[in-house]
């Protein structure tokens, strides 16, 4: 198994580009969630999915989208970058609807000049 | 805002010796999970506890829980370089949301 594979790893963008972060999981988990981190923080929640077909915020949700595309897969979308949006992007996922272990992906680097 | 504050923010120790982190938390929880991060990497899950659970222990970690005083504690016994790493604690909240929120962090140096 995979785990939580992320795509790309790193990302350069200019201000006002678009660009969209893939997370897909092979460990047939129900939920997922994407997260951001700045330097010397803890992580951040964006959006997550408690299941496939739902989505719903968490705490830093301006500026992004997200699909639940199936159960595997979970994009987040950037839709005008803004300098702000610099950080790590973490993609998890988590076996029931949320409450035990999360499991991490790698993280996407993106810098927006 | 975040939910759970690590102390301390950094730590440097001698390889041997025992590394303890602290993470205070705000709110009633379900349960706190305690994870790792190497530079440059994803999180790694390390050890939860249930809010009905003091105490739990899990090779060479150790963790407590103090629900009256809303704080948990990390203790990792005979360090070694390989602890070297972020540690992050997370509370899940006592409600429908299945959130996790994180702290900061405490930075783990392990001198060998």
């Amino acid at each position: 198994n995979a785990g939580v594979t992320q795509t790309p790893k790193f990302q350069v963008l200019k201000t006002g580009q678009s660009m969209t972060l893939q997370c897909a999981q092979d460990m047939n988990h129900n939920s997922m969630y994407w997260y951001r981190q700045d330097p010397g923080m803890g992580l951040r929640l964006i959006y997550y999915s408690a299941s496939e077909g739902t989505t719903d915020k968490g705490e830093v949700p301006n500026g992004y989208n997200v699909s639940r595309l199936n159960k595997r897969e979970f994009s987040l979308r950037l839709e005008s970058a803004a300098p702000s949006q610099t950080s790590v992007y973490f993609c998890a996922s988590n076996p029931g609807q949320g409450a035990g272990t999360q499991y991490f992906g790698p993280g996407t680097r993106l810098l927006v000049l | 805002s975040q939910q759970g504050e690590e102390d301390p923010q950094a730590l440097s120790i001698q390889e041997g010796e025992n590394a303890t982190m602290n993470c205070s938390y705000k709110t009633s929880i379900n349960n706190l999970q305690w994870y790792r991060q190497n530079s440059g990497r994803g999180l790694v899950h390390l050890i939860l506890i249930r809010s009905n659970e003091r105490e739990k222990h899990s090779g060479r970690l150790r963790v407590t829980l103090d629900t009256s005083k809303k704080s948990s504690s990390l203790l990792i016994t005979a360090s070694r370089a390989a602890d070297t790493a972020s540690y992050f604690c997370a509370t899940l909240r006592m409600d429908s949301s299945y959130k996790l929120i994180f702290g900061s962090g405490t930075r783990l140096l392990v001198r060998p």
